[in-house]
């Protein structure tokens, strides 16, 4: 079964609106997590290294007050795209990584589209 | 990071083998080597991983060169469900685990 969710599967907002994306790890207390942005027929890009308990670390030229994430708990993460624009249509994809391994599970993805 | 150079595509037919190559020439004595696959509109999937010797699982075999300098993905008997995108990705040990994703190989299946 899955290992990894991600809530909603598929949004579309408005320009200027802001959009949270969960992501849940259903099978195990992870302790650090991991959001990336795909853009059609490119590859995975890291966003940023989401922490439980302690700020997020984003990869350069992430703009953290774009990209907003919280790691509330061992098993939730999210990411809040705020002030939405068209580049920001993109598949968002979450991972998690089994604490004290160096396994990661990925997220099925959530399509964002901003009209 | 260690880069990692594969194929931009690949063909295979159904119930055939396929040997999906990479190379890793400044690969780092500590690099893990991983494989993950991506099927349409999905997030990747983990296939195997290896150190140094061959590794087996109910996936896939993984084949690492003596000198570590390249590795290849082997199905065993591809079938349509296998049409993906396969990224071979090198891991530092003892970082935070961060995956850097290259362009991978996409994989034709066809009957």
């Amino acid at each position: 079964g899955a290992v990894v969710s991600q809530h909603p599967s598929r949004v579309i907002c408005k320009s200027g609106t802001s959009v949270k994306i969960e992501c849940r790890s259903l099978d195990f207390q992870a302790t650090t997590m991991f959001w990336y942005r795909q853009f059609p027929k490119q590859s995975l890009m890291l966003m940023a290294t989401s922490n439980e308990g302690s700020k997020a670390t984003y990869e350069q030229g992430v703009e953290k007050d774009k990209f907003l994430i919280n790691h509330a708990s061992l098993t939730l993460s999210t990411l809040t795209v705020t002030s939405a624009h068209p580049e920001d249509s993109s598949f968002y994809i979450c991972s998690v990584m089994r604490t004290g391994t160096y396994e990661q599970y990925f997220g099925p993805g959530t399509r964002l589209t901003v009209t | 990071d260690a880069k990692t150079t594969q194929p931009n595509s690949m063909e295979s037919n159904e119930e055939e083998p396929v040997h999906l190559p990479c190379n890793h020439s400044t690969i780092s004595g500590t690099d893990y080597i991983h494989w993950y696959r991506q099927l349409p509109s999905q997030g990747p999937e983990y296939v195997i991983h290896g150190l140094t010797s061959n590794v087996n699982n109910r996936m896939a075999s993984l084949a690492i060169a003596e000198d570590r300098k390249s590795s290849t993905l082997i199905l065993h008997r591809a079938t349509l469900r296998d049409a993906a995108v396969y990224y071979c990705i090198l891991r530092a040990t003892g970082t935070a685990s961060k995956l850097t994703f290259g362009t991978g190989t996409r994989l034709q299946v066809t009957l």
